[in-house]
């Protein structure tokens, strides 16, 4: 069965600073991964999606890196600002179509 | 702003209470789906629909059922629920439901069951 896990469940960094928040998972087996960004009582905004044959993708001061041999990615998130405070969330795809979710990094940047 | 529209966003109602959750998306998508959040966790799947038909249901009880009248719209009634149904209920929408297409998510609703 896939698990999913996000490590640190919660980060507090100064606005300016460069981070990373970690996502594993147990099944290699996957057609894809996606960040996602929660803010508190909203909706889930998709950030990046990574197919399963792609090793990163960028979009703007994100980054998001897939080493599916491993079962792990990364989110790189540069130059960090007060407006990136948020849950971050990542997901896989599996072999039925379905999400299957991290629990989340709560992050929040100091200004 | 969402491109994916939830109605209403927050929601009050009784155990005996009837009420419904509505969906809209006008991208053409051809996949909805319902998600139930509680605090500080994840969603969780509960019910997919694939070209207007139910493709997957998640053991969902019976007094949540979902209908989805066209391709734009999706709805969730609602009918004798518990206390512990209070939750943030979350629709998404993708392009028809296969690998690798992003789902996009509305806003919420949030249920207080009373």
């Amino acid at each position: 069965k896939q698990e999913v896990t996000q490590i640190p469940a919660a980060l507090s960094v100064p606005e300016g600073e460069n981070l990373v928040l970690n996502c594993s998972f147990t099944d290699s087996a996957i057609y894809n991964l996606q960040w996602f960004r929660q803010d508190p009582g909203k909706g889930l905004t998709s950030l990046l999606l990574i197919q399963s044959s792609q090793r990163e993708q960028t979009s703007g001061r994100l980054n998001a890196s897939l080493d599916k041999s491993s079962g792990r990615s990364t989110l790189y998130i540069a130059a960090s600002q007060p407006g990136d405070s948020a849950t971050y969330l990542c997901a896989v795809e599996d072999s039925n179509y379905q999400l299957i979710w991290g629990a989340g990094t709560k992050l929040i940047i100091k200004p | 702003d969402t491109e994916v529209t939830q109605t209403p966003k927050h929601l009050v109602m009784g155990m005996t209470n009837k009420k419904s959750l509505k969906c809209e998306q006008h991208m053409g998508h051809r996949a909805m789906y319902w998600y139930k959040q509680k605090a500080k966790k994840p969603p969780e799947l509960m019910f997919v629909y694939s070209y207007e038909k139910l493709s997957i249901n998640e053991s969902v009880p019976s007094r949540f059922s979902p209908e989805c009248p066209n391709s734009s719209l999706l709805n969730l009634h609602l009918h004798a629920l518990q206390p512990e149904d209070s939750a943030l209920y979350l629709c998404a929408s993708s392009q028809s439901g296969g690998v690798g297409q992003p789902q996009h998510f509305g806003d919420g609703t949030r249920l207080s069951i009373l």
